[in-house]
């Protein structure tokens, strides 16, 4: 069975700039959630959707955007990129909705803002 | 607002030397307590869910234990391949939003 797919696992982008990152979770997982992971404050809780509605959402400003698709992949948005949005993200699903903990990751997007 | 903390921040042990990661939480009603595991370039992966205190799991050289205040998990004769940060996480709910908390997590480096 295959994993999380995240791309593109790289990307170095400048201030002002906008990113999409997409997520493919596990065939017959219907929920997504999407992680910002930095050195400083660890892993933190953006977003999750289930059957293509934003379920649960962290508490990150409105730059950070989502939406899933019918087929269940995902995408998470960053309009007007700044330099502390430098972070890994991880996509993570579930086949059920809730955030229920056990969580399945893919190995994340790197974004280097300059 | 819940807390999850993690202690020590970096732990190094010779091989077959056994210790405890620490993971002190305060969350009003805990509705489940994760432990996961994360390699360098790699996201985490999940190891255990504890839902009450008394509560224990147990993985190979790994066992997570959870009392009302926090949850230990203890490795028994590591191998350099237990090296890795380990990383706990609450379930939190309010205002009718769930999502996990994670605390900043333990890195375990076990030398042969």
């Amino acid at each position: 069975k295959a994993g999380v797919t995240q791309t593109p696992r790289y990307l170095i982008k400048t201030r002002g700039q906008q990113v999409t990152l997409s997520c493919s979770p596990i065939s017959g997982h219907r929920s997504v959630s999407w992680y910002q992971q930095t050195p400083g404050q660890g892993l933190q809780f953006l977003f999750e959707y289930f059957s293509e509605t934003q379920r649960n959402k962290g508490n990150f400003p409105g730059r950070f955007s989502g939406r899933q698709f019918s087929n269940s992949r995902s995408e998470m948005n960053v309009s007007t990129l700044e330099l502390g949005d430098s972070a890994l993200y991880l996509c993570a699903s579930n086949p059920r909705t809730g955030s229920a903990g056990e969580l399945f990751f893919g190995e994340g997007s790197r974004l280097t803002v300059l | 607002e819940d807390q999850v903390t993690q202690s020590p921040e970096a732990l190094r042990l010779q091989e077959g030397e056994s210790s405890s990661l620490n993971c002190s939480y305060t969350v009003s009603g805990l509705r489940g307590l994760f432990w996961y595991r994360q390699d360098p370039g790699k996201g985490p992966e999940f190891l255990f869910t504890l839902y009450s205190a008394g509560e224990e799991k147990e993985k190979e050289r790994l066992k997570a234990t959870l009392t009302k205040k926090e949850s230990f998990l203890h490795i028994t004769a590591p191998k350099p391949e237990d090296s890795a940060t380990y990383l706990c996480a609450v379930r939190q709910t309010q205002g009718g939003s769930e999502k996990l908390v994670f605390g900043k997590g333990t890195k375990l480096t076990v030398n042969p």
